[in-house]
């Protein structure tokens, strides 16, 4: 099956760093990656859109400044949170979608645990 | 109101019961709809994907759709401990830039 991979799995960074969390699509070229946010026992809210070769696009209320997205190549997307604050502290997922399979299915990440103190 | 309603649970049953999960929505365009399984800490797996009202078994797993009742389900026939996790079922529509609009999840707890 499709297998999407995240790294790293798990990071804790102190309060104004920024973290880069990577998302690749291991056995199928992506040229579509989304990425959500999920906080605990609530479901996943999709945060962006990422298009190979071009610029993301956000959902409303989510700051690309804040969360910069690139999609450089058919298998790696990277969400980068600059400055990040305790309140962006949450398991972000990214998925992949891949055309030959369905029109519609994404494959998810196992996620990254982002804790900032 | 929220465009996709599933309860949260949790929900709790025996081991070899069948269980049924369930979602609602308001958005009468969707079109196609999935079934996600995520374990504690670990990103959605695709379970069963539909497209349009009908039924879709795949092993131990059925999942059901009806568009004029806006409402979809699906049962796990004989089920383990195994299968002790968070279903989130999920939509979306043609012309829908492949956004999916996900349930809050039910989380599900099978016990020997």
């Amino acid at each position: 099956g499709a297998v999407v991979s995240q790294h790293p799995s798990r990071v804790i960074c102190k309060s104004g760093t920024s973290v880069k969390i990577e998302c690749r699509s291991l056995d199928f070229q992506a040229t579509t990656m989304f990425w959500y946010r999920q906080f605990p026992k609530q479901s996943l809210m999709l945060m962006a859109t990422s298009n190979e070769g071009s610029k993301a696009t956000y959902e409303q209320g989510v700051e690309k400044d804040k969360f910069l997205i690139n999609h450089a190549s058919l298998t790696l997307s990277t969400l980068t949170v600059t400055s990040a604050h305790p309140e962006d502290s949450s398991f972000y997922i990214c998925s992949a979608r891949d055309n030959p399979r369905g029109y519609n299915e994404q494959f998810f990440g196992p996620g990254t645990r982002l804790t900032v103190l | 109101q929220k465009e996709v309603e599933q309860d949260p649970g949790p929900l709790s049953v025996p081991e070899g019961a069948i269980v049924s999960l369930n979602c609602t929505y308001s958005n009468s365009a969707f079109q196609y709809f999935m079934w996600y399984r995520q374990y504690s800490r670990k990103g959605p797996e695709l379970l069963m994907y539909t497209y349009s009202s009908g039924n879709k078994e795949d092993g131990r797993f059925t999942a059901q759709v009806d568009k004029s009742s806006k409402y979809i389900s699906l049962f796990i026939r004989d089920s383990q401990p195994s299968d002790s996790a968070t279903y989130l079922c999920a939509m979306t529509f043609t012309g829908g830039g492949n956004k999916l609009t996900f349930g809050t999840g039910t989380q599900l707890k099978v016990e020997l």
